[in-house]
């Protein structure tokens, strides 16, 4: 099974503030890799898929970049909305695997 | 408006049965291969299992081979988990989740449904 590790656990940052999430895989995944955002109670909701498309509807403040083992989660400027845990998640082989999850808290 | 609504959960003793049920509404449900995630209590996300459009393909995580099946009704927009020999372990909101058109996104999930295995 492919490995996600994700950094950092949790991060607590100032609304306004650039947060940036990392996610290595344990081999290569190519670009198949993706990031949800769970909120308290909810379901989780996919952000960005393939490392770098952003899906329909989310803002443009989140992005991805990234390929091969090691990807980056980007927050341009933090917004009390997104206080949240964020997943990466490999979609390259079965069985899907998720990072342990980060969770953002404002300072 | 694309809809997933789980049901079925509840309480079930160490070693029993239950059935999840998954109802979609708002898309082409039986163009799109469907999954169950699971999240215990406090903890992450773990996907258990996959099945294909057309039933062509079943896949499932180590922890819940043999013991659960994932099956699927087309023509009822439904997806199911027969969940058996159920453990503390597979304590845990069971997701479905619906995977996107370009393949392992999860695009779309249901609310949960929460499963406890205890005495």
């Amino acid at each position: 099974d492919i490995q996600m590790t994700q950094s950092p656990s949790s991060l607590s940052a100032s609304v306004g503030d650039r947060v940036t999430i990392t996610c290595q895989a344990s081999q290569d995944i190519s670009n198949y890799l993706n990031w949800y955002q769970q909120k308290p109670g909810k379901a989780p909701k996919l952000l960005i898929y393939d490392a770098s498309n952003l899906e329909r509807g989310v803002p443009s403040r989140f992005s991805g970049s990234g390929s091969g083992t090691d990807f980056t989660f980007t927050l341009s400027s933090l917004q009390p909305e997104d206080i949240a845990t964020y997943y990466c998640q490999q979609s390259d082989n079965l069985p899907y695997t998720f990072g342990q999850g980060t969770k953002l808290e404002i300072k | 408006e694309v809809q997933l609504v789980e049901s079925g959960g509840g309480l079930v003793l160490p070693g029993g049965s239950l059935r999840l049920s998954c109802t979609a509404s708002g898309f082409g449900f039986s163009f799109y291969s469907m999954n169950w995630v699971r999240q215990a209590p406090g903890k992450g996300l773990e996907w258990i299992s996959n099945i294909g459009s057309n039933h062509s393909s079943i896949y499932y995580a180590d922890s819940v081979r043999g013991r659960f099946a994932i099956s699927r009704d087309n023509a009822k927009n439904s997806l199911f988990l027969q969940m058996n020999n159920l453990r503390a372990d597979d304590t845990a909101v069971y997701y479905c989740a619906r995977d996107a058109f370009s393949g392992g996104a999860f695009d779309y999930w249901g609310q949960g449904t929460l499963v406890t295995v205890s005495s």
